[in-house]
């Protein structure tokens, strides 16, 4: 059975850099079929797309954080991470990481951590 | 950027009754739409993909339909795992967009 499973500082001070990392066991993140990536909701609202890659570093990102991620992917530990710059207290939220068939639907999904920016 | 809007936000629903939650999409996704399911505290959890494929182990009574801009999912006969928070989300373009979501009550 597949897992995923975020790791990664639940407190972050404004301006500085968010780090995550998402551990996948179970399968193996170099496949051509999947790609991998994370998504976050802020306390009691709805589900945003941050990014996505394939093994081979091929990435998506969303434009309205495009200027501040990189997502990256290293097979040899089959983990996949997320940098996020410059935080601010709207980027509060709960990070999850997920596998999407292609670059679809996200068809398997870490638990989440939830990330505060505060000084 | 393609903006999903669900309807209604708050549905209440009686035990044993049918629920339908509404998915509008601003421009056409064809069929390229899933729906998942959120109980406080988890992780979303894949229900229905290229809008009317059920997810493996989602039971029957989970059912999606449409196509282009308009999409429904229909819960025929609520149980009590069932109260949670439905979103719809659209893979057709770049950037992957979800719904507001649509939270299933208990009436």
């Amino acid at each position: 059975q597949l897992q995923l499973q975020e790791s990664g500082p639940g407190l972050v001070k404004p301006s500085e850099t968010l780090s995550l990392n998402c551990t996948v066991s179970g399968g193996s993140i170099g496949s051509n079929s999947y790609y991998w990536g994370w998504i976050r909701q802020p306390p009691g609202k709805g589900l945003e797309w941050i990014g996505s890659i394939h093994y081979s570093g091929s990435t998506y990102y969303n434009p309205s954080l495009r200027s501040r991620i990189i997502v990256s992917v290293d097979t040899s530990t089959n983990q996949f991470s997320l940098k996020l710059t410059s935080v601010t207290a709207a980027d509060t939220a709960v990070y999850f990481c997920a596998r999407l068939l292609t670059t679809d639907y996200f068809d398997y999904w870490g638990q989440g951590t939830l990330v505060t920016v505060s000084s | 950027e393609i903006v999903m809007t669900q309807s209604p936000s708050t549905l209440s629903v009686s035990p044993g009754e049918r629920a339908t939650l509404s998915c509008r999409a601003s421009q056409s996704v064809s069929s390229d739409l899933a729906w998942y399911q959120q109980k406080p505290g988890q992780a979303p959890r894949l229900l229905i993909y290229d809008a009317s494929i059920r997810a493996t182990g989602i039971p029957a009574r989970f059912s999606g339909s449409g196509s282009g801009t308009e999409f429904t999912l229909t819960i025929s006969s609520l149980q009590s795992e069932d109260f949670a928070v439905y979103y719809c989300q659209q893979y057709n373009n770049w950037p992957l967009t979800f719904g507001g979501g649509t939270k299933v009550e208990i009436k």
